[in-house]
């Protein structure tokens, strides 16, 4: 079946550092690949997606290439920021059959001034 | 906002009883997902309603169960409830027409006591 493995957290880093989340995938065919970002106390939102081998998704400083020949989906940002603070979900969804969404354990992430 | 609503916010009740979660979907959005959030579970997927029909199931435990309406709002219904049924419950939405790109509410928090 369809599995996504999510970089362990929690992850801490300073204001201004660069930030990695790894992601990896298990899915047949081409899925679409998204990370979601939840804040505290709030429902999760679309952070970027990627629909297609090379695509590069990006939203608010971030970026995550979809690289089919080594199955991964990694976030990365060039410098984090206080406000970056949450829990950083990957998740896939495949191109045919059922539609769900199937996400990674999540990353909580704090970013300290 | 994402335009999904979800009522209510935050439920507290007792094990034994039977809650109903109700999510309405963004304008136009004909496809309704439910996800469980859990610290243990992380966040899984329970069930998938287009136009009004089921159309996948995944770990949804026999004693929950859920309906689409004409309106296309949705009610997620638990009964019996356990102590291990206490979640985030998330409702998703989605117009099936573009790459799978799914809109979440803000969640109902289920404590059971």
């Amino acid at each position: 079946g369809n599995s996504v493995t999510q970089m362990e957290g929690p992850v801490t880093l300073s204001e201004e550092a660069f930030l990695t989340i790894n992601c990896t995938y298990t899915a047949t065919g081409y899925p679409s690949l998204f990370w979601y970002v939840q804040y505290p106390g709030e429902g999760l939102q679309l952070l970027l997606k990627a629909t297609k081998a090379d695509d590069k998704g990006s939203n608010k400083g971030f970026e995550a290439t979809y690289r089919k020949e080594t199955t991964s989906f990694h976030l990365e940002k060039g410098s984090v920021q206080v406000s970056d603070s949450a829990v950083y979900f990957c998740a896939l969804k495949p191109i045919f059959g059922n539609e769900k969404l199937t996400f990674g354990t999540g990353t909580r992430l704090t970013i300290i001034p | 906002d994402s335009g999904v609503t979800q009522t209510p916010k935050h439920l507290i009740t007792a094990t034994g009883q039977r809650v109903t979660l109700r999510c309405s979907p963004r304008s136009g959005d004909l496809s309704v997902y439910w996800y469980q959030q859990s610290l243990d579970q992380g966040l899984q997927f329970l069930i998938h309603y287009y136009n009004g029909e089921e159309r996948a199931k995944g770990n949804i435990l026999e004693r929950f169960s859920a309906q689409q309406f004409p309106d296309l709002h949705s009610e997620l219904n638990l009964s019996s409830l356990e102590l291990g049924d206490s979640a985030l419950y998330f409702c998703a939405s989605s117009d099936r027409r573009g790459v799978g790109e799914q809109f979440f509410g803000p969640g109902t928090r289920l404590t059971v006591l």
